[in-house]
C-alpha cells in the first residue's frame, strides 16, 4: 500500500511569491491534516480536511489556505512568502472520520526555503 | 495551547530506561504519542484514550492520567533505535490538536 505522498520535496522561493503543495493520501483514507514544522516551533497544526471540508484549522494568518478535492488529495497555498515561512510542510492522513483522534500517517514533507 | 514536555532532550545508554512526560493545561479527550527519526516523518507509536488507560508497544508503553492532564511515554530497555524525537500530542475534545515541543532521545551503544 503506497504511503503518503507529498510534492514537491524541495522547493525555493523568494519573498512576496506565492507557493501550492501537494499531498496524496494513502488510498481510501478521506481525512488529511497539514502541520508546519521549524526548529523553533515544533510541529504546528495548519487544518485539517474531511470529504472537501475544512474540519479544523489552526492559529495561522490567512495567508496559508488549503482544500481537499474529491479524491480526497489536498492542496495547500501560502501566498505573499514571508521568510518566516521557511519550514518543513507535512501532511498527514488517517481512515477515521476525524484524523484527530486517529493515527496519522505522515507523508515525508515538502521543504519551503523562502528567500 | 502547547502541552508541555519533558525532559527536552535526554542521553541514554543501550539498554537503560527512559520516562518522557507530557502534561497540558486543558482538559483532554485523548494523547497521541509520535517519532520522528532526523530527516524522517513522524511515526505513530500509540494513543490513549480519556480512562487512564495504559498501552504499550514493544519495549514501549505509555499511560494517561485524565485527572492531572498527563501522559508518560515509558521506554524500556532502551535500544540504538529508539533515538529520535517523540512528540505528544493531544486532543482537547476535538476543538484543538496540538504536539508538544519534542523531546530529544539519543541512545549511545
Amino acid at each position: 500500500k503506497a504511503g503518503v505522498t507529498q510534492t514537491p520535496r524541495y522547493l525555493i522561493k523568494t519573498r512576496g511569491q506565492q507557493v501550492t503543495l501537494s499531498c496524496s493520501p494513502i488510498s481510501g483514507h478521506r481525512s488529511v491534516s497539514w502541520y508546519q514544522q521549524t526548529p523553533g516551533q515544533g510541529l504546528q497544526f495548519l487544518f485539517e480536511y474531511f470529504s472537501e471540508t475544512q474540519r479544523n484549522k489552526g492559529n495561522f494568518p490567512g495567508r496559508f489556505s488549503g482544500r481537499q478535492f474529491s479524491n480526497s488529495r489536498s492542496e495547500m497555498n501560502v501566498s505573499t512568502l514571508e521568510l518566516g515561512d521557511s519550514a518543513l510542510y507535512l501532511c498527514a492522513s488517517s481512515p477515521r472520520a476525524s484524523g484527530l483522534t486517529g493515527e496519522l500517517f505522515f507523508g515525508e514533507g515538502s521543504r519551503l526555503t523562502v528567500l | 495551547q502547547q502541552p508541555v514536555q519533558s525532559p527536552q532532550a535526554v542521553i541514554l545508554r543501550e539498554g537503560e530506561d527512559a520516562v518522557i512526560n507530557c502534561s497540558s493545561s486543558k482538559a483532554l479527550y485523548s494523547v497521541h504519542w509520535y517519532r520522528q527519526k532526523h530527516g524522517e516523518a513522524p511515526v505513530f507509536l500509540m494513543i490513549l484514550l480519556k480512562g487512564g488507560e495504559q498501552k504499550g508497544h514493544d519495549k514501549i508503553s505509555a499511560s494517561f492520567n485524565e485527572k492531572k492532564q498527563q501522559s508518560s511515554l515509558y521506554l524500556t530497555a532502551s535500544q540504538l533505535s529508539y533515538s529520535g524525537t517523540y512528540f505528544c500530542g493531544t486532543d482537547n475534545y476535538g476543538q484543538n490538536f496540538v504536539f508538544g515541543p519534542g523531546t530529544r532521545l539519543s541512545v549511545l551503544p
